[in-house]
């Protein structure tokens, strides 16, 4: 298993500005994946983000708007960009396990309001 | 991208009665999973189906596959208040490592 510590669990921002939300694993992980989660939807791919390389971003997602960072097998961020009331969401960081087929874990999830 | 379509979209019961909860999905999987969300926050992971099971049991869950029809059922026996949340269905289309694709959830409301 593992447990993921995600930070902050919410912030209000101002549009224009920039929020950087943290993920710790407690255990090595090879890839950590990052969601957003509009109000009301389910969840959507935002990229996944390799250690050592840089991350692979899903159709929509472009990595100015997005940068992430993966310094090492426990640590992640992601950046959320030039605030808009659109980039109002929850994001979640997930992880898997090197396992074939087993669950996936989650952060508790950053809910951003962008006034 | 989202592949799996869920339903129903919301879903209201009295405490006590079964909550069956229906999600389809488009291409061929590895395996699927339902997930539960209290209140928008992270998920807790409810049980995982292998494509190779047809049918799985934990608890007050239970939950079915059918490959044919690309289609799965959650069913919530006896429910309870504190079952009230949303609940994601999620494929797992390769092994490992490779991140999950959900289906548009739905909510669930026990009414005590």
């Amino acid at each position: 298993s593992a447990v993921i510590s995600q930070k902050p669990s919410r912030d209000i921002c101002q549009r224009g500005t920039s929020l950087t939300i943290q993920c710790q694993v407690d255990s090595q992980v090879t890839m950590m994946f990052w969601y957003r989660q509009q109000p009301g939807q389910s969840l959507t791919l935002i990229a996944t983000a390799n250690q050592g390389s840089e991350a692979t971003y899903e159709s929509g997602f472009v990595i100015d708007k997005f940068p992430i960072s993966r310094p090492n097998l426990t640590f992640s961020t992601l950046t959320v960009s030039n605030l808009s009331p659109e980039d109002s969401s929850i994001y979640l960081c997930s992880v898997g396990t090197a396992s074939s087929g087993t669950e996936a874990f989650f952060g508790q999830g950053t809910r951003l309001t962008v006034v | 991208s989202q592949q799996g379509e869920e339903d129903p979209q919301a879903l209201s019961i009295q405490e006590g009665e079964n909550a069956t909860m229906n999600c389809s999905y488009k291409t061929s999987i590895n395996n699927l999973q339902w997930y539960r969300q209290n209140s928008g926050r992270g998920l807790v992971h409810l049980i995982l189906i292998r494509s190779n099971e047809r049918e799985k049991h934990s608890g007050r869950l239970r939950v079915t596959l059918d490959t044919s029809k690309k289609s799965s059922s959650l069913l919530i026996t006896a429910s309870r208040a504190a079952d009230t949340a949303s609940y994601f269905c999620a494929t797992d289309h390769f092994s490992g490592n490779t991140p999950l694709v959900f289906g548009k959830g739905t909510r669930l409301s026990v009414i005590a």
